[in-house]
């Protein structure tokens, strides 16, 4: 198994600025991803944080808004980018070896004012 | 896209009632994967199911996969006030992302 600590786990932010949330994993994994999940609905899937290479965009996402880093197996990041009300939301990684169980990390809370 | 649909999506329940949630795809399922989301929580996976027609048991909970891999299903017996959450079905769909389904958000009437 392994152990996702994500931060921070909520913050509130001013339009325009950026906010940069870690996930840290106590162990190595093959792949890292990030989520955005509206309160009450399911997970739309961000990107593929890739180790060593520029991340992979799902449709609607792009690098600019959402620049995702991931300098090795066990660590990543999301910054949201020029902030709009509109990306008030609940951001979560995860990790897991292919065609296993995911595990999360607790989730940011961002509201934007 | 590749969609997973689930219903229904809110269940209410008087403790003690049985309780399912049901996941439709309208193409072959790779895999199956159902997790839990706690009210203020993340996703805890639950298990995972790989082939046709396969049932697993977690102590009250009864998972099915559906013999054409294209749906499944998740039985609680005796909800209890702890069985509370929103349950997400999941699956790969042979590719290294998971895609999450609508979800069932499960309320517990004591």
């Amino acid at each position: 198994s392994a152990v996702i600590s994500q931060k921070p786990s909520r913050d509130i932010c001013q339009r325009g600025t950026s906010l940069t949330i870690q996930c840290q994993v106590d162990s190595q994994v093959t792949m890292m991803f990030w989520y955005r999940q509206q309160p009450g609905q399911s997970l739309t899937l961000i990107a593929t944080a890739n180790q060593g290479s520029e991340a992979t965009y799902e449709s609607g996402f792009v690098i600019d808004k959402f620049p995702i880093s991931r300098p090795n197996l066990t660590f990543s990041t999301l910054t949201v980018s020029n902030m709009s009300p509109e990306d008030s939301s609940i951001y979560l990684c995860s990790a897991e070896e292919f065609g296993t169980e995911a595990f999360f990390g607790q989730g940011t809370r961002l509201t934007v004012v | 896209g590749q969609q997973v649909m689930q219903i229904p999506q809110y269940q209410h329940v008087q403790e003690g009632e049985d309780f399912t949630t049901y996941c439709n795809s309208s193409t072959t399922l790779s895999n199956i994967q159902w997790y839990k989301q706690r009210p203020g929580g993340h996703p805890v996976f639950l298990i995972q199911l790989v082939k046709s027609g396969e049932v697993k048991k977690q102590k009250r909970l009864t998972f099915q996969f559906g013999e054409a891999k294209k749906n499944s299903s998740l039985h609680i017996t005796a909800t209890q006030t702890t069985d509370v959450g929103t349950y997400f079905c999941a699956s790969n769909f042979g590719n290294e992302k998971l895609t999450f389904g609508t979800g069932t958000r499960l309320t517990i009437i004591p």
